[in-house]
């Protein structure tokens, strides 16, 4: 049984470019949840997918974005890239309803890197 | 809003010593806690949960104990070994929000 696949798993990128992560949930999952983590921090929540509809937005900018598609894989895109949208980009899959028991099963994330 | 303290890493043991990594919470509304995992290069692991006030949560000799009076969520093993080196998070939710994580505490296990 696949669990969440990332791609790419590391990108280099310039200030001022465009990005875009991919993410394909676990099987069965229609829900996917998009967190950056900075080094030496915890995952920070950037938006939640549910039915093609972004449903939960924490707090970043308009540069980021994101999008769910029929077959429920997701993709997180930001512009404009700042050296300090280098971090580890977590995508996580879940149930609607089985994330407040801990249901949500995490990729190993894509490393992007702004120079 | 909530918010998640750990205590700051890294945490160095000996093998077959005795582990604690605090957590201590706040939070609007009655959380939901729990211990995530992070082994190098990988994502996230659930290590363990509690849902109310009083559980115990507990997997791979990992225990946690949810302490509504104190705010709190640490993480114990009894014996650690080489193998539990990683990055530990705590992390709460309430209700039907998002995951919110504490910053990590590196445990670096010595033979």
């Amino acid at each position: 049984d696949a669990g969440v696949t990332q791609s790419p798993t590391h990108l280099i990128k310039t200030r001022g470019q465009q990005v875009t992560l991919r993410c394909s949930p676990k099987s069965g999952h229609d829900t996917v949840s998009w967190y950056q983590q900075a080094l030496g921090q915890g995952p920070q929540f950037i938006f939640q997918y549910y039915e093609e509809e972004e449903r939960q937005r924490g707090n970043f900018p308009d540069r980021f974005s994101g999008h769910q598609f029929p077959n429920y894989s997701s993709e997180l895109n930001v512009n404009a890239l700042l050296l300090g949208d280098s971090a580890l980009y977590l995508c996580a899959s879940s149930f609607p309803e089985a994330g407040q028991w801990g249901g949500y099963t995490f990729g190993s994330g894509t490393r992007l890197t702004v120079v | 809003g909530n918010s998640v303290t750990q205590m700051e890493g890294p945490v160095t043991l000996s093998e077959e010593a005795f582990l604690t990594i605090n957590c201590t919470y706040t939070a609007t509304g009655y959380p939901s806690l729990f211990w995530y995992v992070q082994y190098p290069g990988e994502g996230l692991q659930l290590l363990l949960k509690a849902t109310k006030a009083d559980d115990k949560g507990s997997n791979k000799g990992f225990e946690a104990t949810y302490r509504k009076e104190t705010t709190s969520f640490h993480l114990e093993k009894g014996s650690v070994q080489v193998s539990d080196s990683a990055v530990y998070f705590c992390a709460l939710i309430v209700g039907y929000s998002t995951l919110t994580f504490g910053k990590g505490t590196m445990l670096l296990v010595s033979p």
